[in-house]
């Protein structure tokens, strides 16, 4: 147990669906991050958010879509995937100096069919 | 991008120690160096991190060299639980450096 949650832990939808993931962290912490990661591929960071304020995104492609309502609230919108999108979304933390550990979630299996 | 070269697999026996080396010889003076791992189809879990000086904890120890162009991490007893795929990763934030292929260490009964 990393302090971290995510939400849910499978999803299969299709292409023309919208749905949401969501991540939660109680640990105080106030960057939180998205990150992707395909079979057989390195994890791939998406977005950084800090103190809400999106910070950092990766050339996302834009059905990908972030909300940062809060320090321990994340989510990540999906809208019109492709099936090559299929992936484990993985959630992550660090805290306020920032030079120490990432906190990871479980992550969220997605299937795009 | 903050490159970092991992063997891509290694076998250890169980009770034994693993020593998993990395290569980052690019690194900048105030680059950290962070290692994770990552159980199958689980989330990266943390696992201990350095700037210049060895550290130690209750899972690892890491030995950076002198010239902090490689590192290496020491499981002491390893177990099965401990097979995995090892990350090594650098940069000023731990959320902001990168991860490349690991290491995929199989402990061997």
């Amino acid at each position: 147990e990393t302090g971290v949650t995510q939400t849910p832990r499978h999803l299969v939808m299709g292409m023309t669906n919208k749905k949401s993931l969501k991540c939660e962290q109680h640990l105080g912490h106030n960057a939180m991050y998205w990150y992707k990661q395909s079979a057989k591929k390195p994890l791939e960071l998406m977005f950084v958010y800090n103190f809400k304020e999106q910070t950092e995104n990766n050339s996302v492609p834009s059905r990908f879509s972030p909300e940062c309502p809060n320090s321990s609230h994340l989510f990540l919108h999906l809208h019109t995937l492709q099936p090559e999108d299929s992936a484990l979304y993985l959630c992550a933390s660090t805290g306020p100096a920032n030079t120490g550990e990432l906190f990871f979630g479980e992550g969220s299996r997605l299937t795009v069919l | 991008d903050a490159k970092t070269t991992q063997p891509p697999s290694m076998d250890c026996a169980e009770g034994r120690a693993a020593n998993l080396p990395c290569n980052h010889s690019t690194i900048s003076g105030n680059e950290y160096v962070y290692w994770y791992r990552q159980i199958h189809s689980q989330g990266p879990q943390y696992i201990i991190h350095g700037l210049k000086n060895n550290e130690t904890n209750e899972m690892a120890s890491l030995i950076i060299t002198e010239d902090r162009k490689s590192s290496t991490l020491i499981l002491p007893h390893a177990t099965l639980r401990d097979t995995a795929v090892y990350y090594c990763t650098w940069g000023t934030n731990a959320g902001k450096s990168t991860f490349g292929d690991g290491t995929t260490l199989t402990v061997k009964p």
